[in-house]
């Protein structure tokens, strides 16, 4: 079975502070992928990253980072001097290998408040 | 570039009426997917479509029933409406063989009053 759990139900922190998202994922596919999506206030689901089962390589976009670890299964979200517009439910989430059930599935999502 | 298209946005319904979503995907996307969101909880997976036919189904409720048509838009027919039913309704596309690039819609809220 696939689960994504996100355990941070609400976070927040001061303005220009760093904060970072934590999601564990369980699966028994050996090729997987790992998403992270911001929803705002509006409600849309806003694309952040991709990351497949095979690609443990960091990334860093801006003041965002991702760190995959294979070992914990774990992909983890740092924002780096946060903004007040980053404010908004941040959403993991878990997709498999085409041919095995194309659905998503998301962690319960972690609500992040950036206070000015 | 062109993305998935869900429409009303917003759509506000009596108990025990019926209410239709659209969605229509990417061009090229033969494979689309519905998702509930209900207040302070994540998107869950209803039912998909790939070339017209269901291809899986999730908690979607009896009442429910979708369809997928040749333009590839698939709309999302809701009858005996619940208050419980009142969520955000997310359309996604894809290709089959790329479930990875997944698009989401912008969403349809549902109110049921």
């Amino acid at each position: 079975a696939q689960k994504v759990t996100q355990a941070q139900t609400e976070i927040s922190v001061v303005e220009k502070e760093d904060v970072t998202l934590d999601c564990v994922y369980e699966t028994r596919d050996t090729t997987y992928y790992l998403f992270w999506y911001k929803q705002p206030p509006s409600g849309e689901l806003v694309f952040l990253i991709r990351r497949n089962s095979f690609d443990e390589q960091n990334e860093i976009s801006g003041r965002y980072s991702w760190n995959f670890q294979k070992s914990t299964s774990s992909f983890n979200f740092t924002i780096t001097a946060s903004q007040v517009v980053d404010s908004a439910v941040y959403f993991c989430a878990l997709g498999r290998r085409p041919n095995t059930g194309n659905q998503f599935y998301f962690g319960t999502g972690t609500s992040l408040t950036v206070i000015p | 570039a062109a993305g998935v298209i869900q429409s009303p946005r917003h759509l506000i319904k009596e108990k025990r009426e019926t209410a239709t979503l659209k969605c229509y995907p990417i061009p090229r996307h033969d494979t689309v997917y519905w998702y509930q969101q209900g207040p302070g909880q994540d998107p869950q997976f209803l039912i998909s479509f790939y070339e017209k036919m269901q291809s899986d189904k999730g908690s979607i409720p009896d009442r429910f029933s979708a369809q997928q048509f040749s333009d590839y838009h698939s709309e999302l027919n809701m009858s005996s409406l619940e208050l419980g039913d009142s969520a955000l309704y997310f359309c996604a596309s894809s290709l089959r063989l790329a479930p990875d690039t997944q698009y989401f819609g912008p969403g349809t809220r549902l109110t049921v009053l």
